[in-house]
């Protein structure tokens, strides 16, 4: 079955020190892949994306996220964290080419704190 | 400025009631979708379309019903047949159904039983 992992509840990092937020992922082929945020009481935001091409991908706020096909990995991170970079974080895969391609496959989330 | 406007932003039903969540956009999407959130569980498809007079059920669809009359607006009906409907409601559009478009998401409903 398809699915995707986020294997931390809850990060925390002091300020100024890079964070990493992890996601695997267990989807067949070559997926689609997705970072979004989300602040207390408001929607998620799209941060960053992979489709295909460079493995490191660049998103907004600074955050990047590294695919590893062969660790089935799409790790978000950011070189120096900011306490505005606490919130909810949402890792999402798409099959293309799946049954249900329209259908994004969620991760239960990783709350990060960024203490100062 | 374009976007999703979910109202309203709180929802109280009482017992036996059916209640509906409004979702309008002007992003001029052709694919909208509802999700629930609840703690610690991500986010739960209900219902998509990816056009007009057209949608699919996703994977919770149970006690809910939706229309979709018009491209801009995708409207969530909980019904009394949901027992259990406390929860966080996002609303969400992306230019097609498929392929590598992000989805862009409302500011979502809270809905609470009384």
């Amino acid at each position: 079955a398809q699915s995707v992992a986020q294997p931390e509840d809850q990060v925390n990092v002091a300020e100024g020190n890079p964070l990493t937020v992890k996601c695997t992922y267990s989807v067949s082929g070559n997926p689609y892949l997705f970072w979004y945020v989300q602040y207390p009481n408001r929607g998620l935001q799209f941060l960053l994306k992979y489709i295909t091409g460079d493995n490191l991908v660049k998103g907004s706020y600074g955050f990047e996220a590294e695919f590893n096909k062969s660790q089935t990995s799409f790790h978000l991170k950011k070189p120096s964290a900011l306490v505005s970079d606490s919130a909810l974080y949402f890792c999402a895969v798409r099959d293309p080419y799946g049954d249900s391609n329209y259908q994004l496959i969620w991760g239960a989330g990783t709350k990060l704190i960024i203490k100062p | 400025d374009g976007g999703i406007t979910q109202s309203p932003k709180y929802l109280f039903r009482k017992e036996g009631q059916n209640v509906t969540l409004s979702c309008e956009q002007n992003l001029n999407h052709d694919a909208m979708y509802w999700y629930r959130q609840d703690p610690g569980q991500g986010l739960r498809l209900i219902y998509y379309s990816q056009i007009v007079n057209d949608f699919q059920k996703g994977d919770i669809a149970e006690g809910y019903s939706v229309s979709r009359e018009k491209k801009e607006s995708f409207p969530l009906t909980v019904t009394s047949a949901q027992k259990n409907p406390t929860a966080f409601y996002l609303c969400a559009s992306s230019i097609s159904g498929a392929g590598g478009q992000p989805q862009h998401f409302g500011d979502g409903t809270r809905l609470s039983i009384l």
